[in-house]
């Protein structure tokens, strides 16, 4: 299994533009989670989905933050207008139940380095 | 509100002596508890958790933690460290209860191994 997918891995990019994080989760998960990581705040849930849903996006800082799962194999996150402050490593996990129960692991890919200048 | 505590920012230890990671925890409920650890540059790994039976977990790289449900603590320990275990360290809760899998994690404490 090639485990969680991200791309791009780094990201460089001017305040104003428009920003797109892709995730492939691992085959078989219907959960999958978006976070961000940064010095001053650490590890931060954006927003999750289950069976492609989102369920709670109480984490999504603002509304220049958007994320879509439109099938089970697919999340993007989007920040339009981008900002300096935005800029951080963006995390994409996935996970399963284990016979129906929310036992399992989250599994992280390896992030996506965005810079805002 | 749930929590998850890391109570040191950093812990350092010679290379060959054990070593403990802090955590507790404040959840209205019986939790599902788990490390994870961060190497340079790189996505958080699984290391251990706990879900049912025996209190002390044992993990990846020689790992394991002990669930102390009085203390509402999960310590993670390792008995000789090495320089290699130098990274960043996350405890994580999810409430039995819940009807998904996220999880809530601590703040981080970087573990220093200096040979």
């Amino acid at each position: 299994d090639a485990g969680v997918i991200q791309s791009p891995r780094h990201e460089v990019t001017e305040m104003g533009q428009e920003v797109t994080l892709r995730c492939k989760p691992i085959s078989g998960h219907n959960s999958l989670f978006w976070y961000r990581q940064t010095m001053m705040r650490g590890l931060e849930l954006l927003i999750y989905f289950n069976n492609n849903v989102p369920i709670d996006d109480s984490g999504m800082p603002e509304d220049r933050f958007s994320a879509k799962m439109p099938n089970a194999s697919f999340s993007t996150l989007k920040i339009q207008p981008s900002e300096p402050r935005d800029s951080a490593v963006y995390f994409c996990a996935s996970s399963s139940p284990s016979r129906g129960r929310w036992t399992d692991t989250q599994y992280f890919g390896p992030g996506t380095r965005l810079t805002v200048l | 509100a749930q929590s998850v505590a890391q109570p040191e920012d950093q812990v350092n230890v010679a290379e060959g002596n054990p070593l403990t990671v802090k955590c507790t925890y404040s959840v209205s409920g019986n939790p599902y508890l788990f490390w994870y650890v961060q190497y340079p540059n790189r996505g958080l790994q699984f290391l251990l958790k706990y879900i049912t039976g025996d209190n002390l977990v044992k993990g990846s790289y020689g790992f394991e933690a002990e669930f102390n449900k009085s203390q509402t603590s999960f310590h993670l320990k390792k008995p000789s460290a090495l320089v290699s275990d130098s990274a960043l360290y996350f405890c994580a809760v999810r409430l039995r209860s819940s009807n998904t899998g996220k999880l809530i994690f601590g703040q981080g404490t970087t573990l220093q191994v200096k040979p």
